[in-house]
């Protein structure tokens, strides 16, 4: 059974860069048609995409956070890692790390981690 | 940047039928975009329930069906069952400059 947790400070001061890292357990990162996604959800919110990447290191990232996202994977031990610079209270949400499928064929988000809250403030 | 626009709120009494549905911005939503639909429960993960447009993952309840609908993506309970008061999540496909795309979601509230 694919197991996918996240890790990584819950609190990070403004400006500052939010560095998570998501472990997949029971199965490869390196395995097609697999990516690797990042999902956000503010307090109260929806959820919104913050892109994805796949085992050779090709990503595709939220538009909106383009400039401020980097995605990394480590196939050697089995993770993947978000970086997001220059945060701001509006960065504080539940982040969420989930497998998609190219070419949806097996859906997006079919695994999930049970989600990390990370809160931006001083 | 694009829009994916579900109905806010719906409420569908037990055993009833109730349709949500997901509009683009850009325009009717076809296969082509792939229509993923997702419920969350108050304080869980999302799930995900339809891939697709309208294939079932394995654990998804018969009475949860898609399909297209008028231009849009759309999601049919049927049968409606109280726990499936949830937050329902569509996700739709842009290519390679915009990606995914989650909807603002629904809250079916089963009264």
């Amino acid at each position: 059974q694919l197991q996918l947790q996240e890790s990584g400070p819950g609190l990070v001061k403004p400006s500052e860069t939010l560095s998570l890292t998501c472990a997949v357990s029971g199965g490869s990162i390196s395995t097609w048609p697999y990516y690797w996604a990042w999902i956000r959800q503010p307090p109260g919110r929806g959820l919104e995409w913050i892109g994805h990447i796949y085992y050779t290191g090709s990503t595709s990232y939220n538009p909106s956070l383009r400039s401020r996202v980097t995605m990394s994977v480590d196939t050697s031990n089995n993770h993947f890692s978000l970086k997001l610079n220059s945060v701001t209270a509006a960065d504080t949400a539940v982040y969420y790390c989930a497998r998609q499928s190219g070419g949806d064929t097996s859906g997006q988000g079919d695994y999930w981690g049970q989600g990390t809250q990370v809160s931006v403030s001083s | 940047q694009t829009v994916v626009t579900q109905e806010p709120s719906l409420t569908v009494s037990p055993g009833g039928t109730v349709t949500l549905t997901c509009a683009s911005s850009s325009g009717a939503v076809t296969s082509g975009f792939y229509p993923n639909w997702f419920q969350q429960r108050p304080g869980q993960v999302p799930r995900a329930l339809i891939y697709s447009t309208s294939i079932r993952h394995s654990w998804t309840p018969a009475r949860f069906s898609g399909s297209l609908l008028g231009g849009k993506a759309a999601l049919t309970l049927s049968g409606v069952q109280p726990e499936d008061e949830a937050d329902y999540y569509c996700l739709l496909f842009y290519g390679g400059a915009q990606g995914w795309v989650f909807g603002g979601g629904t809250k079916l509230t089963v009264l």
